[in-house]
């Protein structure tokens, strides 16, 4: 089982749409979460992170964590074609690790 | 905001030989920075953690003296990929971890495409 689940689609939806993006942990040491965006051929891109349980918002996006179910969402309101793009969950550990883990990423397509 | 570069953006080199791959944290001071590989359609891999003043530590499977790293200063880590492969052609990037705020975040560099004849 990896430690970060992550569905990689590829996920596909009409322009002004709310996308649901999701992850699953199993190491309940992570505590700080991160959702990167990465167009094609270029480096991922930091979108939000948060270091507790509930949500963060950043314009149309929100972030939302819920560490009892080890589960982390990102929501994209008002969807854009310039949306599309590969998005990645990636969390660590507070103290000493340095390391990040990544889902797999989720390849989604807004259609205008 | 929090600016990584990356020199050169590609490369194309014979096999054989030796490539060299900056990275550089452009407003902040990076006492550790991130070499990560990604094929096509995959996820981000880590190859190694790059200390500034000491030596970087490789994860496994990885060939250190392969992929040599660099950390010079608080500003600039190299990868450099010796005797290279066309199996070595690859995504490269980097990553400079940010503390300023006592967040636990990582800024990625816009990464370098190595191809290899």
């Amino acid at each position: 089982q990896k430690e970060v689940e992550q569905d990689p689609g590829p996920l596909s939806v009409p322009e002004g749409a709310i996308v649901s993006l999701n992850c699953t942990y199993s190491n309940s040491a992570f505590q700080y979460f991160m959702w990167y965006r990465q167009y094609s051929r270029k480096g991922p891109e930091l979108l939000m992170y948060t270091y507790s349980s509930g949500n963060k918002e950043d314009g149309r996006f929100t972030a939302q964590v819920d560490k009892s179910s080890k589960y982390i969402s990102l929501f994209i309101r008002d969807s854009q074609p310039s949306d599309s793009a590969t998005y990645l969950c990636a969390m660590s550990v507070v103290q000493g690790a340095q390391k990040l883990v990544f889902g797999q990423g989720t390849r989604l397509t807004i259609n205008p | 905001g929090a600016v990584v570069s990356q020199h050169p953006s590609w490369v194309i080199c014979k096999s054989g030989t030796s490539v060299k791959i900056e990275c550089r944290s452009l407003d902040f001071q990076a006492t550790t920075m991130f070499w990560y590989r990604q094929f096509p359609k995959q996820s981000l891999m880590l190859m190694a953690t790059s200390n500034e003043g000491s030596k970087a530590t490789y994860e496994q499977g990885v060939e250190k003296d392969k992929f040599l790293i660099n950390h010079a200063s608080l500003t600039l880590s190299t990868l450099t990929v010796t005797s290279a492969h066309p199996e070595d052609s690859s995504f490269y990037i980097c990553s400079a971890r940010d503390n300023r705020e006592g967040h636990e975040t990582q800024y990625f560099g816009p990464g370098t495409r190595l191809l290899v004849l």
